[in-house]
C-alpha cells in the first residue's frame, strides 16, 4: 500500500525554527515527485513547492520562495519541510502528498497533515 | 484571490445532480490537464478525477469529470449526504510556472 506518514502536530514560538517530515512507503521513493501543501484554518489549499527525490530538483511556488525550505532523504524515503524562523501567519495544516509528474501531474494519496500552530 | 475561480458553494437534494465549474485561462485549464479534489470534513484531501475526467480506482462512477477551453466541471449524479465535502480544482499554470488550485466548492446536501 502507498502510503504517506507524517510527524505529529507542533507547538512553537515565533522566531523558532521547524522540520516536519513525510515518511513515504509502497513504491520506489525516487520515482515521484513529493509535493508540500498548505491550508490555513478554515481557509483553502495552496501549492508550496515540489521536489524529486532522485537529485533534489525543487520547484517552490513564488509565494513560498525564500521563506522554507523542502529536502528529501533517499535513504529513509523521507520529505520535509522547514523553517528558519516561523512566524504566527505560518499557523496551518501542512500536508504532503505524492504527485506523478511535472507539469500534468496529480496528487495522490496524501498525508494525514501535521498541525503547526505558531503563538507567543 | 486564485487564478482560478469555482463559486464558493453549491447544493442538492439527495438524488439530484449538481456541477461545480472551475474557471481559468488559456495559460492553466487552457494548455494543462486539470484534477479535482474532494476534502471531507476534519479530513485530509484525496484525488477525485486526474487528467480532466479519469477516475481512480474506489471513486464511484457517480462523479465525472469535463474540461472544455478555459473551464472545467465536476458532476455529480445520485447526490449522496456523505458527499457533503470541499471541492478544489488545481492545474498547472505555465505563466506562473507553478500548480494553482481554485478556491474551493463547499457543498451542502440538503
Amino acid at each position: 500500500e502507498v502510503q504517506l506518514v507524517q510527524s505529529r502536530a507542533e507547538v512553537k514560538k515565533p522566531g523558532e525554527s521547524l522540520k516536519i517530515s513525510c515518511k513515504a512507503s509502497g513504491y520506489s521513493f525516487i520515482s515521484y515527485w513529493i509535493a508540500w501543501v498548505r491550508q490555513k484554518p478554515g481557509k483553502g489549499l495552496e501549492w508550496m513547492g515540489t521536489i524529486h527525490p532522485s537529485d533534489s530538483d525543487t520547484r517552490y511556488s513564488p509565494s513560498f520562495q525564500g521563506h522554507v525550505t523542502i529536502s528529501a532523504d533517499k535513504s529513509f524515503t523521507t520529505a520535509y519541510l522547514q523553517w528558519s524562523s516561523l512566524k504566527s501567519s505560518d499557523t496551518a495544516m501542512y500536508y504532503c502528498a505524492r504527485f506523478s509528474s511535472l507539469p500534468n501531474g496529480w496528487f495522490d494519496p496524501w498525508g494525514q497533515g501535521t498541525l503547526v500552530t505558531v503563538s507567543s | 484571490q486564485s487564478v482560478l475561480t469555482q463559486a464558493p458553494s453549491a447544493s442538492g437534494t439527495p438524488g439530484q445532480r449538481v456541477t461545480i465549474s472551475c474557471s481559468g485561462s488559456s495559460s492553466n485549464i487552457g494548455s494543462n490537464t486539470v484534477n479535482w479534489y474532494q476534502q471531507l470534513p476534519g479530513t485530509a484531501p484525496r484525488v477525485l478525477i486526474y487528467n480532466n475526467h479519469q477516475r481512480p480506482s474506489g471513486v464511484p462512477d457517480r462523479f465525472s469529470g469535463s474540461k472544455s477551453g478555459t473551464s472545467a466541471s465536476l458532476a455529480i449524479s445520485g447526490l449522496r449526504s456523505e458527499d457533503e465535502a470541499d471541492y478544489y480544482c488545481a492545474v498547472w499554470d505555465d505563466g506562473l510556472n507553478g500548480l494553482v488550485f481554485g478556491a474551493g466548492t463547499k457543498l451542502t446536501v440538503l
